[in-house]
């Protein structure tokens, strides 16, 4: 069974601070892993997925295998980032069917 | 990006009644199409699976002769909520993907059942 975990559901930084969120997974085969935000009165929308390996907004994702993590990084934190961030999983079998982490909710202090 | 809408953005039904959700994706087609459930302050469950033209995949938990799924064309699902109940008072979304590409958010329904 393929599961997502997000340790955190809240986290709350200063503007400038370095910002990680954590999420890690567990799925026997090879998955594609995702990052979704959800800004204030917004829809879902993709922010991320590991094989484009690229940067959105600043914020970047590196997939470990051997430690099943995923996580979310931002060396430096802006208020407008303040939103759900949720991880999500997408196993090969399964098509393009996602499981989703419980999210974490990241407030940006000015 | 593609673009998914859902209708109506709001819904308040009396207990027992049905109500009909709309998922439409607007400038693509679809051929999967996703419905989730979300409760306050909690992520998104999966709550069924749709290709077009075929029934669809409900998870586990979920009742498919209370939350009926058609998916009759590549731009329009819809989630049917029969006998609504208090309990099932919640925010609803849809996704649409085509082929193997990522899924394209609706904006959700929320349902009130009184």
């Amino acid at each position: 069974a393929q599961r997502v975990t997000q340790p955190e559901k809240l986290l709350s930084v200063f503007k400038g601070a370095p910002v990680e969120l954590k999420c890690n997974y567990s799925y026997s085969g090879s998955p594609e892993l995702f990052w979704y935000v959800q800004y204030s009165r917004q829809r879902l929308q993709l922010l991320l997925r590991h094989i484009s390996r690229e940067s959105i907004k600043g914020f970047t994702a590196d997939l470990n295998k051997g430690e099943t993590s995923f996580h979310l990084k931002k060396p430096f934190a802006q208020e407008e980032d303040s939103a759900m961030y949720y991880c999500a999983l997408s196993g090969g079998n399964a098509g393009n069917m996602l499981t989703f982490g419980g999210g974490t909710r990241l407030m940006v202090k000015p | 990006g593609a673009v998914v809408s859902q209708h109506p953005s709001w819904v308040i039904c009396k207990s027992g009644t049905s109500v009909k959700i709309e998922c439409r994706s607007l400038d693509f087609q679809a051929t999967t199409m996703f419905w989730y459930r979300q409760f306050p302050k909690q992520s998104l469950m999966l709550m069924a699976t749709s290709n077009e033209g075929s029934k669809a995949t409900y998870e586990q938990g979920v009742e498919k002769d209370k939350f009926l799924i058609n998916h009759a064309s590549l731009t329009l699902s819809t989630l049917t909520v029969t006998s609504a109940h208090p309990e099932d008072s919640s925010f609803y979304i849809c996704s649409g993907a085509s082929g193997r590409h990522e899924q394209y958010f609706g904006p959700g329904t929320r349902l009130t059942v009184t």
